[in-house]
């Protein structure tokens, strides 16, 4: 069975300074790894994911994560946060087809509070 | 439809009143997913659906809690009695295939008081 494990419940930072929201998952076999953002009163959204491939994967809005297996991490960065980034974030992780569980699981979530 | 639509938004129950909760998947979407999630935590997974089979149940937290989607399509989330721990937000999902991204609904808010 696969875990995932978000660090920080709150992550407060100024508007325009660079933000990191950690994410460190366990399992025995491959992954799938996955940033789903939520914003207040509404369901997820997927903001990124890795599948295969390049272990950089960036969204449209500027976020990126890296998938590190030696590390067993999947950090979501970005370089200059702004209001509108404001919202709970949550790590998912699913193990690859033939692996095992494909329902993920998420993280607790974090919270990314913008300050202006 | 464009996405997952959830019904009602919001619902208030008497505790041991009886709740059923409406998800309307991505039309050709075969993988169908509940969420429960409570306030401040993360999605804790419920039950999954492939078409109109429910292949995992695991996560139902008692007989009360069941789970339908006859036609492979529209799927039903029924809470039988309600009680207080069953306040949460219930999350709707659908996918493509399995292990695959999900599309979440935007939820329904139950209260039980």
């Amino acid at each position: 069975a696969q875990s995932v494990t978000q660090l920080d419940s709150q992550v407060p930072v100024f508007e325009e300074a660079p933000v990191e929201l950690r994410c460190n998952y366990s399992s025995s076999v491959s992954v799938y790894l996955f940033w789903y953002v939520q914003y207040p009163n509404q369901g997820l959204q997927l903001l990124l994911k890795y599948l295969s491939g390049s272990t950089l994967v960036e969204s449209i809005n500027g976020f990126e994560a890296e998938f590190n297996k030696s590390q067993t991490s999947f950090h979501l960065r970005k370089p200059s946060v702004h209001i509108s980034d404001t919202a709970e974030y949550f790590c998912a992780v699913s193990e690859a087809p033939g692996g095992g569980s494909y329902i993920p699981t998420f993280g607790r979530g974090t919270s990314l509070i913008v300050h202006p | 439809g464009a996405g997952v639509s959830q019904s009602p938004r919001y619902k208030v129950a008497k505790r041991g009143q009886d709740v059923a909760l409406r998800c309307d998947p991505i039309s050709g979407h075969v993988s169908l997913f509940w969420y429960q999630q409570a306030l401040g935590q993360g999605p804790e997974f419920l039950t999954y659906f492939q078409n109109e089979a429910q292949l995992d149940k695991s996560g139902l937290p008692s007989d009360r809690f069941f789970a339908e989607r006859p036609e492979g399509s529209v799927s039903t989330l029924k809470i039988q009695r309600t009680q207080q721990e069953d306040s949460a937000v219930y999350l709707c999902a659908s996918s493509l295939s399995a292990g695959g991204q999900h599309t979440f609904g935007s939820g329904t808010r139950l209260t039980v008081v």
